[in-house]
């Protein structure tokens, strides 16, 4: 059965500390792994997509990581910021792409305090 | 990318009504999906809409609960019937990007309680 577990549930940080979010799935065929930041009352907002071959890939503070062969991804966010609190939820694509195939996480709730 | 707007943002409703979630979209699309999110839960597909065919529903979700309508390429209704407070969550329209990668660009939401 294609899931997407992610960990942990919810994480509290001060603000300008790093943290890291962990995304297990076991999704086959693989296509892509996204991860998204969804605010309290807003849609998610795509953060990274990586492909197969990509192990890594910034967006400005967030660094995700992919591991294919362990099936493992990573979110670091560095130096975080308050407006970093939010949810973020890892989502596998199953090969064919296209968002019927979309696999998501419960996601992780973080909160930045000052 | 896509600017999506979606309304209502949020609405509270007496069970046993419906509730009509309206969305737009800032370019024209071929496939707009409907997503529902309920508290603690992962997004779930609901249905993909297609200009003018009738929707597919995924397992779990029926017309009847769920009637979607795309009466052109830039705007989708979905309406939750005869609502209960189990309905109560956050509903999502998506449309998906043109790169390779299918990239999904999401509506800000609208949460629903049903009391």
């Amino acid at each position: 059965k294609n899931q997407v577990e992610q960990s942990p549930q919810s994480l509290i940080i001060l603000e300008g500390k790093n943290c890291t979010l962990q995304c297990n799935y076991t999704v086959s065929p693989f296509s892509n792994l996204r991860w998204y930041k969804q605010d309290t009352g807003r849609g998610p907002v795509s953060l990274t997509i990586m492909t197969f071959s990509e192990n890594t890939k910034s967006n400005g503070r967030y660094t995700a990581t992919l591991d294919a062969d362990t099936k493992q991804s990573s979110l670091h966010i560095t130096a975080s910021q308050l407006s970093d609190s939010a949810s973020y939820i890892c989502v596998v694509t199953a090969y064919g792409g296209s968002q019927g195939n979309l696999i998501f996480g419960k996601g992780t709730k973080l909160s930045v305090k000052p | 990318s896509a600017v999506i707007s979606q309304k209502p943002s949020r609405d509270i409703c007496q069970r046993g009504t419906s509730l009509t979630i309206q969305c737009q979209v800032d370019s024209q699309v071929t496939m707009m999906f409907w997503y529902r999110q309920q508290p603690g839960q992962s997004l779930t597909l609901i249905a993909t809409a297609n200009q003018g065919s009738e929707a597919t529903y995924e397992s779990g979700f029926v017309i009847d609960k769920f009637p979607i309508s795309r009466p052109n390429l830039t705007f989708s209704t979905l309406t939750v019937s005869n609502m209960s407070p189990e309905d109560s969550s956050i509903y999502l329209c998506s449309v998906e990007g043109t790169g390779t990668n299918y990239e999904a660009f999401f509506g800000q939401g609208t949460r629903l309680t049903v009391v």
